[in-house]
């Protein structure tokens, strides 16, 4: 199956600091990326949908300032948490998606803001 | 009203033993896409199968096959011969507009079974 890589996947970073998350897709285009904000024993949490080129476009309560969405090409979006503080600290999962039917996911990266 | 759910918070098998886990779904669409995925503790989301709206059989991946009542709207995962490698969390989710060639639709999740196989 296809594969989308995400790095990193732990970071301890201090409070008021930015964290960059990067997710790839390494071999197939990703027309479209979302990315995920998951709690502990908890459900998949869309932030935002992202298409390459084009802005992002964030779920309802997410705060666009505070979670960068950058899709830059057809094979790589990056998700920054700017200034951040210990309640932004949650496992974050992107998922790319082809032409085709099925959402491929990366890693994940498991945030720790101390 | 809920996308995806999933009543089972938890559930346990033995080995060996079949284990069903219930999703049911709602959604006007006539086009969608059901998929059930495996996160174990490692966090990563590992997709198992899926079933189309308009399918006529029931969607078989190994051990792994979707029990889809359309008219119900459910999607029961079924897995054969529990392993214990099978203990993690099992995802429903659902994609409406879900044809092939769309960049459009988001995945819907349901809450998640914890499924726990012992020997």
């Amino acid at each position: 199956g296809a594969v989308v890589s995400q790095h990193p996947s732990r970071v301890i970073c201090k409070s008021g600091t930015s964290v960059k998350i990067e997710c790839r897709s390494l071999d197939f285009q990703a027309t479209t990326m979302f990315w995920y904000r998951q709690f502990p024993k908890k459900s998949l949490m869309l932030m935002a949908t992202s298409n390459e080129g084009s802005k992002a476009t964030y779920e309802q309560g997410v705060e666009k300032d505070k979670f960068l969405i950058n899709h830059a090409s057809l094979t790589l979006s990056t998700l920054t948490v700017t200034s951040a503080h210990p309640e932004d600290s949650s496992f974050y999962i992107c998922s790319a998606r082809d032409w085709g039917i099925e959402a491929f996911f990366g890693q994940g990266t498991r945030l720790t803001v101390v | 009203a809920q996308k995806i759910t999933q009543t089972q918070p938890g559930m346990f098998v033995q080995e060996k033993e079949a284990v069903t886990l219930d999703c049911t779904y709602d959604t006007s669409d006539p086009s969608y896409g059901l998929f059930w995925y495996k996160q174990p503790s490692s966090g990563e989301m590992i997709f198992l199968i899926y079933q189309g709206s308009y399918d006529q059989q029931n969607a078989t991946e190994g051990r792994y096959s979707l029990n889809f009542q359309k008219a119900r709207k459910s999607a029961n995962l079924v897995i054969s011969a529990s392993q214990l490698g099978d203990s993690a969390m099992y995802f429903c989710a659902m994609r409406e507009r879900a044809w092939r060639g769309s960049t459009l639709g988001r995945l819907y999740f349901g809450r998640g079974t914890q499924l726990t196989v012992w020997p």
